[in-house]
């Protein structure tokens, strides 16, 4: 596609819940990228892929948060017993690679809002 | 761990006036410092790197190591130049993730 694909754009979901987000890079990107930003904070790194591989996961908070990107395209987050802490906006970001993310940075995705009540 | 501290939340600043935004780090190596900007209704995006030296939308970034500052300038702002915009650090060539600091809201007062 033309850009980095989010969906969905929101998601309401109950305390207790599982919730999976899509992020949808652009065609031929091997890096991509998962952060969150909460309210008046800048975002925050999740994880990072490199093709197929999680290079670095360091980012995910704690067991309930996995990310999968089996084919190495479309990547999936997936939150497991959702607290209302996890309420944010997750934003994916995809690159040709990593050299390319230096010198021209991430083509970010408009994110998705999870609200968890 | 590397910090990023932007300590303006909010800044107002007169159509024509000169901008100052400022951006501290920590971190005890060798960093490459971005400026990214996010205008109203449209996705993050990056505005420029240390590394280029460059002056994009007439706005430039030095970085000074001694004061570990990377502060965003531009001598006359323009109303388009309102938007948000956030400093990031990147550890080094390798090290693909980004921190963020919590960013700046810059209005341009017509």
């Amino acid at each position: 596609g033309a850009g980095v694909s989010q969906t969905p754009s929101n998601k309401v979901t109950e305390k207790g819940k599982y919730v999976e987000l899509r992020c949808d890079p652009i065609s031929g990107h091997t890096a991509l990228y998962w952060y969150r930003q909460s309210l008046g904070q800048g975002p925050e790194f999740l994880i990072y892929f490199q093709g197929t591989g999680a290079a670095d996961d360091s980012g995910l908070p704690n067991d309930r948060f996995f990310a999968v990107r089996p084919e190495g395209s479309v990547s999936t987050l997936k939150i497991q017993r959702t607290e209302r802490g996890d309420s944010a906006v997750y934003l994916c970001a995809s690159s040709p690679s990593p050299l390319a993310a230096s010198n021209y940075g991430y083509t970010f995705g408009s994110g998705t809002r999870l609200t968890v009540v | 761990a590397q910090r990023v501290t932007q300590p303006e939340k909010l800044l107002s600043v007169f159509k024509g006036a000169p901008v100052e935004l400022k951006c501290n780090y920590s971190y005890s190596g060798s960093p490459e410092l971005f400026w990214y900007v996010q205008y109203s209704r449209q996705r993050l995006q990056l505005l420029l790197r240390h590394i280029s030296r460059e002056s994009i939308k007439g706005f430039t970034a030095d970085l000074n190591k001694g004061e570990t500052s990377f502060h965003l300038k531009k001598p006359f702002a323009q109303e388009e130049d309102s938007a948000m915009y956030y400093c990031a650090l990147r550890k080094g060539f390798g090290n693909e993730k980004l921190t963020f600091g919590t960013g700046t809201r810059l209005t341009i007062i017509p």
